[in-house]
């Protein structure tokens, strides 16, 4: 069955600091979607990516998808303490799989 | 508030007990879906509806059992607890197109 992998599992960031989580498939994607589930918390969604090599801006967060469809990044620029939680990728069609998510903590 | 309301927000139970978790959504959504959450396993799909009056497995459904009464209300059934069975439930909806899912506030089962 489909699986979707995502890393780092943990990311550990400097608030003002950028980083980037990475999604990736073990099959070609119809779409991809992603969420945000701050501690104690249920997961938001986020975005959905269609196209191939489509890109998506939320404020300080940047979407991408893959040429091939088979993989998706999550860039955060400037981290906020708000930016904490876990950003979980997920894929398919009417049933969603999830990765394992990246969570993230930031050091003031 | 509209969304997706779930029942109760925690529960403990004895092993071999039995329990329904209750998930109901305004917002006309078609399908409506389980999710259980484990540390570092992300959500994995026990049973989603599609529809009203249709019901599938997901990829960990052994040992539950799914109720799709009407649109709006989707109930997952533990016949028999146990301990691996201890998690936290989210229900969730959509309007089965892939622009995104609405979830619950989650239920947090622990069996002892």
């Amino acid at each position: 069955g489909q699986q979707v992998m995502q890393i780092p599992q943990y990311q550990h960031v400097q608030e003002g600091e950028d980083f980037t989580t990475y999604c990736n498939s073990s099959t070609t994607l119809s779409n991809i979607q992603w969420y945000k589930q701050r501690p104690g918390g249920h997961p938001v969604f986020l975005i959905q990516l269609v196209k191939s090599g489509e890109v998506k801006k939320q404020k300080r967060l940047t979407f991408q998808f893959g040429e091939a469809k088979k993989n998706s990044s999550l860039h955060i620029t400037a981290t906020q303490t708000t930016d904490v939680g876990t950003y979980f990728c997920a894929g398919g069609d009417y049933k969603l799989s999830f990765g394992a998510g990246t969570t993230v903590t930031v050091r003031a | 508030n509209a969304g997706v309301t779930q029942t109760p927000k925690f529960q403990v139970l004895k092993t071999g007990q039995s329990m329904t978790l209750q998930c109901a959504q305004d917002m006309n959504h078609n399908s409506m879906y389980w999710y259980r959450q484990d540390p570092g396993m992300g959500l994995r799909l026990i049973y989603y509806s599609a529809s009203e009056g249709t019901t599938d497995k997901g990829e960990v459904p052994n040992g539950y059992n799914v109720s799709r009464l009407n649109k709006r209300e989707f109930s997952l059934r533990l016949e028999s607890a146990a301990p691996s069975q201890t998690s936290v439930y989210f229900c969730a909806s959509s309007t089965g197109t892939a622009l995104g899912y609405t979830f619950g506030s989650g239920t947090r089962l622990t069996v002892v």
